[in-house]
């Protein structure tokens, strides 16, 4: 357990509308991820911050932005959420050194009407 | 592009029988490798890490092992319990977009595991 918080936990939103989901951890670990967990397709990465300020796209970028302007906190945006959004989202984090396993939040249910 | 298969996707067995679950990755190129356990609408719990130089990792009754020249891993579960009935993940571990100093995990879609008592 890395200490890692997730919120909210459960989110109900509308097409169109802004979210923003918010990720702390109190580990100091180096590294961030953002993921998505659907039925059928398993977890996939959206976002990882490699350090303050420093994040690049995974294999399920599009429609999301990420911020992280202090090591405990990672932010996730939908700019404008759409039904395709409809998921779980973990986040999780990793101290640096190759060989540190991938710690995970609890998960953000998010349904997008 | 890395992908990881898990087969099979659902086990039921009785309690107290040995069980393997695995895993197989295309690209021989990781890191590391880790097991995890979901429970059902709960976030992931990792049970092992096996580094890409070793073989095997063994944590009570949970035993994995890696084999990195044929792209495959096995979880092995001794004595099965009810309370082990969950959803078992295994993720491998790779260099990220960015290069070098930036990892990256890609999952398998899971075997869902039933320990009937």
């Amino acid at each position: 357990d890395a200490g890692i918080t997730q919120s909210p936990r459960h989110k109900v939103t509308e097409t169109g509308t802004p979210v923003t989901l918010r990720c702390h951890q109190t580990e100091n670990h180096r590294y961030m991820y953002w993921y998505r967990q659907d039925p059928g397709h398993g977890l996939r990465l959206i976002h990882y911050s490699y350090g303050v300020k420093d994040t690049d796209k995974g294999e399920v970028s599009d429609g999301y932005s990420v911020s992280r302007s202090k090591t405990e906190d990672f932010l996730l945006t939908l700019e404008s959420a759409t039904s395709s959004q409809t998921s779980v989202y973990f986040c999780a984090t990793k101290a640096l050194g190759l060989y540190n396993e991938q710690f995970f939040g609890p998960g953000t249910r998010l349904t997008v009407l | 592009k890395q992908e990881v298969t898990q087969i099979p996707a659902a086990l039921s067995v009785p309690e107290g029988e040995n069980l393997v679950l695995n895993c197989s990755f295309t690209d021989s190129a990781i890191y590391n490798l880790q097991w995890f356990r979901q429970d059902p609408g709960k976030g992931l719990t990792s049970l092992l890490l096996i580094q890409s130089s070793q073989r095997e990792q063994t944590s009570g009754r949970l035993n994995a092992s890696l084999d990195k020249s044929s792209g495959r891993s096995t979880l092995y579960i001794a004595a099965s319990q009810p309370g082990d009935s969950a959803t078992y993940l295994c993720a491998v571990m790779e260099r990220g977009y960015s290069g070098a100093g930036s990892y990256q995990l890609t999952f398998g879609k899971g075997t869902k595991l039933s320990v009937i008592p």
